[in-house]
């Protein structure tokens, strides 16, 4: 079935390096993109998001990049704090099923100090 | 302005017996999507509502139902739980019928013994 996944299950990096997690998409429909940080014991927070007309999006700190032609999405946290440790899921929305969300397992991230 | 609000945060029940859980959308917010979220799996899509009315269901078994209310606060309810129900179990809101917006609570964890 549709679905999104990540490439990397955990990630280890240095506080000031900068991070990049990595999703892939199956859904060519969708058209919706978003990353969520969630830390230990809350829910799911919202980081940035992306629609399908866009190649690339930034935040505070956070960069989105969108290639629709291998259907990936990348999330790029610049200058990585220990508060940034925190596991991250990419998720995707469709015009075909806009009431759904389909998240991806979701990436550990942990940063050194 | 108040967030997701679910209740109870935390739940222990035994093999067999039902429980319903609690969702309070964010004030004007007339999506509410379910999630079951455990160890290793990410985010599982288990239903969401709009304007009281169910629109999408995930793939889980019919133990699983739940309603949403007119002021839009919803419920779920698992019934004759088993051991591998344990989860954390979210809820999310949005005003529009899309995903923008989609704000989540912080959960309710049940455990089943």
């Amino acid at each position: 079935g549709e679905s999104v996944g990540l490439h990397l299950p955990t990630l280890s990096v240095q506080e000031g390096d900068n991070s990049i997690i990595n999703c892939a998409y199956s859904n060519s429909a969708s058209d919706y993109f978003i990353w969520y940080k969630q830390e230990s014991g809350k829910g799911p927070q919202f980081i940035i998001d992306i629609r399908s007309n866009m190649d690339k999006r930034q935040g505070q700190r956070v960069t989105v990049l969108l290639n629709k032609t291998v259907k990936h999405l990348s999330l790029q946290i610049a200058a990585t704090q220990p508060g940034d440790s925190a596991v991250y899921f990419c998720a995707e929305n469709s015009k075909t099923s806009y009431d759904k969300v389909i998240f991806g397992p979701g990436t550990s991230l942990s940063v050194i100090p | 302005k108040a967030g997701v609000t679910q209740t109870p945060r935390y739940l222990i029940k035994t093999r067999g017996q039902q429980v319903t859980l609690s969702c309070s959308p964010i004030s004007g917010h007339r999506s509410v999507s379910w999630y079951q979220q455990t160890p290793g799996q990410g985010l599982q899509f288990l239903f969401e509502y709009f304007s009281e009315t169910q629109r999408n269901k995930g793939n889980f078994p019919g133990r699983f139902s739940g309603r949403q209310f007119s002021n839009s606060r919803s419920e779920m309810n698992v019934s004759t739980l088993e051991l591998g129900d344990s989860a954390l179990y979210l809820c999310a809101s949005s005003f529009l019928d899309r995903a923008e917006g989609y704000t989540f609570g912080s959960g309710t964890r049940l455990t089943v013994v």
